[in-house]
């Protein structure tokens, strides 16, 4: 299997529910997002982790938190959510630089449809 | 707050139909704008990587330029075809934020 991979494609859940999102990349990169694409509105950036070490989280709500046990996955664990979180959540992945920005560009999964009831 | 603007919002066009599109950002810090296509139901697929002002990128019936002085890139699509329908978004790199930012995209749709 190659790209970027996340599971499930589709997700109901309630507020009071647990529930995490999967993401795999076998690109071997080195650093993963997590975007959040609401409708109508421009993909935003959530999470990143740069050799599997969180370097920015943009200020997101702590319902949401995310995890990267190795360079290849990483999750998005979800709890108490709220009907605003309703969204399609892409995964994506790169080469970065350790040294500062780079022009790679991003390699995205098919991403999560998630609704919240 | 670095802000990415792209014209039109939307686009309907027949086959055939030469097409182009724009990308806004900031003049300040570039670093580098990335164009991507998303078709529906698919992943976002990058087309292009620009990083100098004059940039001309080619891929196929795609092609980009590229202006970091005055802040904008333009997207052509020569002789559109109805697999070309899908949203093109741009992102925008600053030397300063070090992560892209995206536009809200165009959509794109091609009619037979």
């Amino acid at each position: 299997e190659t790209g970027v991979t996340q599971t499930p494609r589709h997700l109901v859940m309630g507020m009071t529910n647990k529930k995490s999102l999967k993401c795999e990349q076998h690109l071997g990169h080195n650093a993963m997002y997590w975007y959040k694409q609401s409708a109508k509105k421009p993909l935003e950036l959530m999470f990143v982790y740069s050799l599997e070490e969180r370097v920015e989280n943009n200020s997101v709500p702590s319902r949401f938190s995310p995890e990267c046990p190795n360079s290849s996955h990483l999750f998005l664990h979800l709890h108490t959510l709220q009907p605003e979180d309703s969204a399609l959540y892409l995964c994506a992945s790169s080469q970065e630089s350790p040294r500062g920005p780079t022009s790679e560009k991003l390699f995205f999964g098919s991403g999560t449809q998630l609704s919240v009831l | 707050i670095l802000n990415v603007e792209q014209s039109p919002q939307s686009l309907h066009v027949q086959e055939g139909d030469s097409t182009n599109f724009t990308c806004s950002f900031p003049s300040s810090n570039f670093y580098a704008l990335h164009w991507y296509r998303w078709e529906t139901a698919k992943s976002p697929e990058a087309l292009f990587v620009m990083t100098l002002n004059g940039d001309e990128k080619k891929k196929g019936r795609i092609s980009a330029t590229l202006n970091t002085k005055e802040g904008y890139s333009y997207l052509y699509i020569k002789g559109s075809q109805p697999e070309d329908s899908a949203t093109y978004l741009c992102a925008f790199l600053s030397g300063g934020y070090n992560k892209l930012i995206f536009g809200a995209g165009t959509r794109l749709a091609v009619h037979p």
